[in-house]
């Protein structure tokens, strides 16, 4: 039973294409994430997800888009990819959004697998 | 600005032990994690202190020091499997975590 999935795993395209990556959690997980890791390996947010309503929107290109048909996904469209897109993009979710509720233990994310995208 | 800082890459032998330090100054403290990520995986929860001192829980232990900005990861009788990298993340007054670069580490025979 995977909680977290992602697809597709690997992307290769050329620049200036259009792609979406698709994140599933079926945890019954309120919030959902994207983060990039690039080749340094740091793991940067780029948005989150609270019931349909964006929460975070890092400063990202606006090629970036969000879209969540329903809490369950959180899927990534990228518009004219660039070569420095290239890089491994994590979904993740947690259980509530650590902003909305105070609590005395922020809920751990659970990581999806990855997509390795590479640009051309 | 907000930083997180742990060494790039650590060396051990199996069955030994190492200490992976995490120091951080962001802006408010909501606690800090640790994660393990294997190479060509996705980052696992190993850990979260938002109060001062030792939290063990197996071979994995983790400190906190809020005064001092300062974290461990403590990892006891290593294992070739525990060869990994080892994320630190600190979540700021907005509820935001930050993440440091992680610390590659290599066990050896």
């Amino acid at each position: 039973d995977t909680a977290v999935s992602q697809t597709p795993k690997y992307l290769v395209t050329q620049m200036g294409n259009d792609k979406s990556i698709k994140c599933e959690q079926n945890l019954g997980h309120d919030t959902m994430y994207w983060y990039k890791q690039d080749s340094k390996k740091f793991l940067k947010i780029m948005f989150s997800y609270n019931n349909k309503e964006l929460i975070i929107n890092e400063t990202v290109p606006n090629r970036f888009s969000p879209k969540s048909p329903d809490k369950a996904h959180l899927n990534l469209h990228i518009n004219s990819l660039e070569l420095g897109d290239s890089a491994v993009y994590f979904c993740a979710s947690s259980q509530d959004h650590a902003g909305v509720e105070l609590r005395i233990f922020p809920e751990t994310q659970y990581f999806g697998p990855g997509t390795r995208l590479l640009v051309l | 600005g907000q930083n997180i800082d742990q060494p790039t890459e650590m060396t051990a032998t199996e069955g030994a032990i190492v200490q992976i330090n995490c120091t951080y100054q962001t802006s408010g403290f909501n606690g800090l994690f640790w994660y393990q990520q294997h190479a060509g995986e996705a980052p696992t929860f190993l850990s979260y202190n938002v109060l001062d001192g030792l939290e063990e829980k197996g071979r994995f232990s983790s400190f906190l020091s809020r005064s001092k900005g300062y974290s461990y990861l403590l990892l006891k009788e290593l294992q070739m499997k525990d060869s990994a990298s080892y994320l630190c993340a600190v979540m700021d007054s907005n509820y935001q975590l930050i993440w440091g670069a992680g610390t590659k580490l290599i066990i050896k025979p």
